[in-house]
């Protein structure tokens, strides 16, 4: 079975600092790996995605499989990056998608 | 508002009571699902809906009913709750199961 770990509930960061939200998986197959945030108010939505490896509003994560890991990154997080975020791993043919309990990121000015 | 969207936005009711959740999209997405975000838990999938019918059921309680009744609709229709089954519950749709999946702002509910 399938299942993804985000060991931390919160980081509190200042404006400015590096920030690394942690996420790691276990899952036999070959995964598909996504990072969502939620800001205040909002609802859930898609951030980025593993195979696109591209940078999102200054985000950018790598699928290590060695390390079963895909943290998301940021060199110099701004207060708007305050949010609810995500981790999550679709698998299988069902294409499933498991959450991770997801992480609070608080950026202070 | 555009997008996928559910009514109402909060719901109290009784563990007697019978209510139903509502999400719709017109985003011309033939796949749609519910989850279920409680407290302290990951976000947990219950149903998956594509082309209408139900190709996955978590071992979601009986007292939980979905329904779809075409690709743009779908119903959550509850029954006899438990207090622990007060949670965020969000519908969600894709175009297909392998696409992305767009997320509603979900129905808050309250079961006293």
């Amino acid at each position: 079975a399938q299942r993804v770990t985000q060991p931390e509930k919160l980081l509190s960061v200042f404006k400015g600092a590096p920030v690394e939200l942690k996420c790691n998986y276990s899952y036999s197959g070959s995964p598909e790996l996504f990072w969502y945030v939620q800001y205040s108010r909002q609802r859930l939505q898609l951030l980025l995605r593993h195979i696109s490896r591209e940078s999102i509003k200054g985000f950018t994560a790598d699928l290590n499989k060695g390390e079963t890991s895909f943290h998301l990154k940021k060199p110099f997080a701004q207060e708007e990056d305050s949010a609810m975020y995500y981790c999550a791993l679709k698998s299988g043919a069902n294409s499933k998608l498991t959450f991770g309990k997801g992480i609070t990121l608080s950026v202070r000015p | 508002e555009t997008g996928v969207t559910q009514t109402p936005r909060h719901l109290v009711m009784g563990m007697t009571n019978k209510k139903s959740l509502k999400c719709e999209q017109h985003l011309g997405h033939n796949a749609m699902y519910w989850y279920k975000q409680s407290a302290k838990k990951p976000l947990e999938l219950m149903f998956v809906y594509n082309f209408k019918e139900q190709t996955e059921n978590n071992s979601v309680p009986s007292r939980f009913s979905p329904e779809c009744p075409n690709s743009s609709h779908l119903f959550l229709h509850l029954h006899t709750l438990q207090p622990e089954d007060s949670a965020l519950y969000l519908c969600a749709s894709s175009y297909t199961r392998a696409n992305e999946q767009f997320f509603g702002p979900g129905t808050r509910l309250t079961v006293l």
